[in-house]
């Protein structure tokens, strides 16, 4: 029983690169979440799902793009890396909207 | 806008009771919830409740809501060492999205 899935777990880049974190979910969810986690600031929403076909900004998605092809996968890209997005990055999904699971996250660093 | 505040730290000695608090600010939040993270983890879903309950009680755990007050507290029972991770509460409301705490740092000395 999988759960929620992220790959990779560690990444580092350069300022500039492009990269794609990819979330997979098992559990038939419709609703998925991109956050970020910075010290002192707790999680923040970059983008939602809602449904296969849908994505939805959050709280900070600039430097940020989604994609929802299939209903299982929410993809985060950063099309031009930047150290401001050094960060930890939780997946999450949910049936309801209300309870979310989370996945065990990816720690991006960008030089 | 929406924001939660928590303390950002906690000490306690195992076999004592923790109190973790919570203040939101908004009135409309019809969950909120309490999640666990250990060091290099994500985030565990420990228990959560209804924004018209003043109470739940889930083994160890005891979540107290005052919706008047927009406060919310998590007693752990009989605290052990495996307790020793970061605590978020967060708000949520009809549309999915969760504001969540900046996070409780709770140390469980033996």
């Amino acid at each position: 029983n999988a759960g929620v899935t992220q790959t990779p777990k560690f990444r580092v880049l350069k300022t500039g690169q492009s990269m794609t974190l990819l979330c997979a979910q098992d559990m038939n969810h419709e609703y998925m979440y991109w956050y970020r986690q910075d010290p002192g600031m707790g999680l923040r929403l970059i983008h939602y799902s809602v449904g296969e076909g849908t994505t939805a900004k959050g709280e900070v998605p600039d430097g940020y793009n989604v994609s929802r092809l299939k209903k299982q996968n929410f993809l985060l890209g950063l099309e031009s890396a930047a150290p401001s997005q050094t960060s930890v990055y939780f997946c999450a999904s949910g049936d309801d909207g209300n309870i979310q699971y989370f996945g065990a996250g990816t720690r991006l660093s960008v030089l | 806008g929406e924001d939660v505040e928590q303390s950002l730290f906690l000490s306690v000695r195992e076999g004592d009771s923790s109190v973790i608090n919570c203040t939101y600010t908004d009135s409309s939040s019809t969950y909120l919830y309490w999640y666990k993270q250990e060091p290099g983890a994500g985030l565990q879903l420990l228990t959560y409740i209804f924004s018209n309950m003043d109470m739940k009680q889930d083994q160890r755990l005891t979540v107290l809501l005052n919706k008047k007050d927009k406060h919310l507290s998590l007693r752990i029972a009989d605290t052990q060492t495996g307790d020793s991770a970061i605590y978020f509460c967060a708000e949520g409301n009809q549309g999915g999205k969760l504001i969540f705490g900046q996070g409780t740092e709770l140390s469980v000395k033996p």
